[in-house]
């Protein structure tokens, strides 16, 4: 079981900032990584996948990267929007999410 | 335009059971790879079950042997019975599509608003 591990647990950033969220795999998971974005009373948002490509109608701001077992989601300059729980998933012969990092202002 | 509509969740005993609904519309629920993913109560995402697009279907050990995912082709549906609960499967339920991303299944592109179960004496 591939067990996945994000930090920090929580963020205190300002807007305008520039955030970079990471999640580490127990096992490499080469490029089978998503990263999501949720927010309370919604449904879980997908933002990247592949580890580093941008679903559809994700803004350009959103980026990530890494391989294997390190991998990071950067937020170039954070928006009021932005303010949400941010979790990593593998999807490498099975799945799993990361435990979540809370991005709340500062 | 894809949409998932989850249905089913309420109020359960310990012990008992409840099965919940997703309908789907703008796809082919059969064609799919379809997962239900929980989040309890002040904690993170958990997945739970998926179905293939062949039928194989495989769940988190925390289900197993205790919940089923199925589906319904005539109805376009997905289902999850989920029997013997336990206040730890107090949660919202998601069901959510994974169309095949960069030739691999597994991305959650898609999602319903969710349907809370409460197992509670």
């Amino acid at each position: 079981e591939i067990v996945m591990t994000q930090s920090p647990a929580t963020l205190s950033v300002s807007p305008g900032e520039r955030v970079t969220l990471s999640c580490r795999a127990s096992q490499s998971v080469s490029t089978n990584l998503a990263w999501y974005q949720h927010k309370p009373g919604q449904a879980p948002r997908l933002l990247i996948y592949g580890a580093s490509t941008t679903a559809t109608d994700i803004p350009a701001r959103f980026s990530g990267s890494g391989s294997g077992t390190e991998f990071t989601l950067t937020i170039s300059s954070l928006q009021s929007d932005d303010f949400a729980v941010y979790y990593c998933q593998h999807y490498n012969n099975w799945r799993a999410f990361g435990q979540g990092t809370k991005v709340e202002i500062k | 335009e894809v949409l998932l509509a989850e249905s089913g969740g309420g109020l359960v005993q310990p012990g008992g059971s409840l099965r919940l609904s997703c309908a789907a519309s703008g796809f082919t629920v059969n064609n799919n790879y379809m997962s239900w993913v929980r989040q309890a109560p002040g904690k993170g995402l958990e997945w739970v079950s998926v179905i293939y697009s062949d039928g194989d279907t495989y769940y988190a050990d925390s289900v197993k042997g205790r919940f089923t995912i199925s589906r319904d082709s005539s109805r376009n549906t997905l289902y999850l019975q989920m029997n013997t609960l336990r206040a730890e499967d107090t949660a919202i339920y998601y069901c959510a599509r994974e169309p095949r991303r960069l030739g691999v299944y597994g991305v959650m592109a898609y999602w319903g608003q969710g349907t809370l179960v409460t197992v509670s004496s």
